[in-house]
């Protein structure tokens, strides 16, 4: 079964540090570029970043340059996001997705179920 | 950065009914517009890509029209599994952008 599983999700202080992670499994996980959404609470969807799949092409939305950094190991099938200096307004459900090939490439065909993070004192 | 609008926000409809959501680009975006479905406390799931191509394993009463900057998707008929939120997402530069949502809910 095609599966992607975040972890690592919880409560942090204002300016505090996170990392949450997607484990993938059922797929070749190093031929897909991977991606983050996120969504807040009550609130639509929101792209946060995506890597290519040997790690040397990055994108991030504005918002969260220089504040995070998504990565991969291909050995261990799994997706990183690192999150530092983080906002109250970074408060979200953090979704691993998967981005399709081809034509489909950049829309999202597989997704995690979501891990909170909660910036709060 | 591409915005993506969708309307209408809200959409009141009865099972059965044919109903329309359509999502403005700010730009040409050709076809690299993709649909999603989203139910409450679940992550989203892909319905349409390409703007007109149809996911496998998704009912074919829903569909997807449109190029440039306008683009529709349509359910034909609506069935009780359909009342919930639906979202646009642009992947023709970054960042990919979403629209706002549009809820799809029972009149």
């Amino acid at each position: 079964e095609v599966q992607l599983v975040e972890s690592g999700g919880g409560l942090v202080q204002p300016g505090g540090s996170l990392r949450v992670s997607c484990a993938a499994s059922g797929f070749t996980f190093s031929s897909y570029w991977m991606s983050w959404v996120r969504q807040a609470p009550g609130k639509g969807l929101e792209w946060v970043a995506n890597i290519n799949q040997d790690g040397s092409e990055k994108y991030y939305v504005d918002s969260v340059k220089g504040r995070f950094t998504i990565s991969r190991d291909n050995a261990k099938n799994s997706l990183y996001l690192q999150m530092n200096s983080l906002r109250a307004e970074d408060t979200a459900v953090y979704y691993c997705a998967r981005e399709g090939l081809g034509n489909m490439g950049g829309a999202f065909d597989i997704w995690g179920q979501g891990t909170m993070v909660t910036v709060s004192s | 950065d591409i915005q993506m609008t969708q309307s209408p926000s809200t959409l009141s409809a009865s099972v059965g009914d044919r109903v329309t959501i359509t999502c403005r680009a700010s730009q040409s975006i050709n076809n690299w517009l993709a649909w999603y479905q989203q139910k409450p406390g679940k992550a989203p799931k892909l319905l349409i890509y390409k703007a007109s191509s149809l996911e496998s394993g998704v009912p074919s009463r829903f569909s997807g029209s449109g190029s440039g900057t306008e683009f529709t998707l349509t359910i034909s008929s609506l069935q009780p599994d359909d009342f919930t939120t639906y979202y646009c997402q642009q992947y023709y530069s970054y960042p990919w952008t979403f629209g706002q949502g549009t809820k799809v809910e029972i009149k």
